[in-house]
């Protein structure tokens, strides 16, 4: 049972265009939810989180975007650099178990210069 | 300023072996977490420690996985008579005590265990 669902293996995007990517979710008990990247043979970096709270918030580059109602989360990236070719995985947490992070399958990214 | 650190970076079993598996947080965190990924997944969480003590173990495997944080030295994730479905990238993450409730998690560069 897929809690945390990324429906989408792959993405390419042209380097200073916006990358969108997609994550949801099933159970209504997350209420924290993060990105992070992760480039090969490394482990996952943190990127951006976002609390139930909120519906958007805003770092740099990176805005993550929480649609409650729908489950649905969304990382942007404006402007795509190819510095940022990796595989993004959101992961969400809640309030039983708030160190339990739930992670999806990942997006692959890759920004084509 | 180290990061998340573990080794072996790679690591080769034959079935039936054991494989250790060693973490060193961050310095001045005192959580531990390991989570493996298999191929094409996400990844999913095994274990939360703190030191000398396991606070979450509810995604181990129930036989011949164990894991444990010393007051002294890494985390050590162990792991008795390999088979091949134990090949997967392990990884390893760090937090200092998590702060109202939520906290970021540092991830090591993982292990990754092949099984022969």
């Amino acid at each position: 049972d897929q809690q945390v669902k990324q429906n989408s293996p792959s993405l390419s995007v042209q380097e200073g265009r916006i990358s969108i990517l997609n994550c949801d979710y099933t159970n209504s008990m997350f209420d924290y939810f993060l990105w992070y990247k992760k480039y090969p043979a490394e482990g996952p970096t943190f990127l951006i989180s976002i609390s139930s709270i909120k519906d958007k918030n805003e770092d740099g580059r990176f805005t993550v975007f929480l649609n409650k109602s729908a489950k649905h989360l969304s990382l942007h990236i404006v402007p795509s650099q190819p510095g940022d070719s990796a595989v993004y995985f959101c992961a969400a947490s809640g309030i039983l178990g708030t160190y339990k992070y739930i992670f999806g399958t990942g997006t692959r990214l890759k920004v084509l210069a | 300023n180290a990061g998340v650190m573990q080794n072996p970076r790679h690591l080769v079993r034959r079935r039936g072996q054991e494989a250790r598996l060693r973490c060193s947080p961050m310095k001045g965190h005192s959580h531990v977490y390991w989570y493996r990924q298999l191929p094409e997944e996400g990844l999913k969480f095994m274990v939360y420690l703190q030191k000398e003590n396991i606070i979450d173990e509810s995604g181990m495997p129930k036989e011949r996985f164990s894991a444990e944080f010393p007051k002294e030295g890494p985390s050590i994730l162990r792991i008795q008579q390999v088979v091949r479905g134990d090949s997967a990238a392990y990884f390893c993450a760090s937090s200092p005590p998590p702060a109202g409730g939520y906290n970021e998690q540092f991830f090591g560069p993982g292990t990754r265990l092949t099984v022969l």
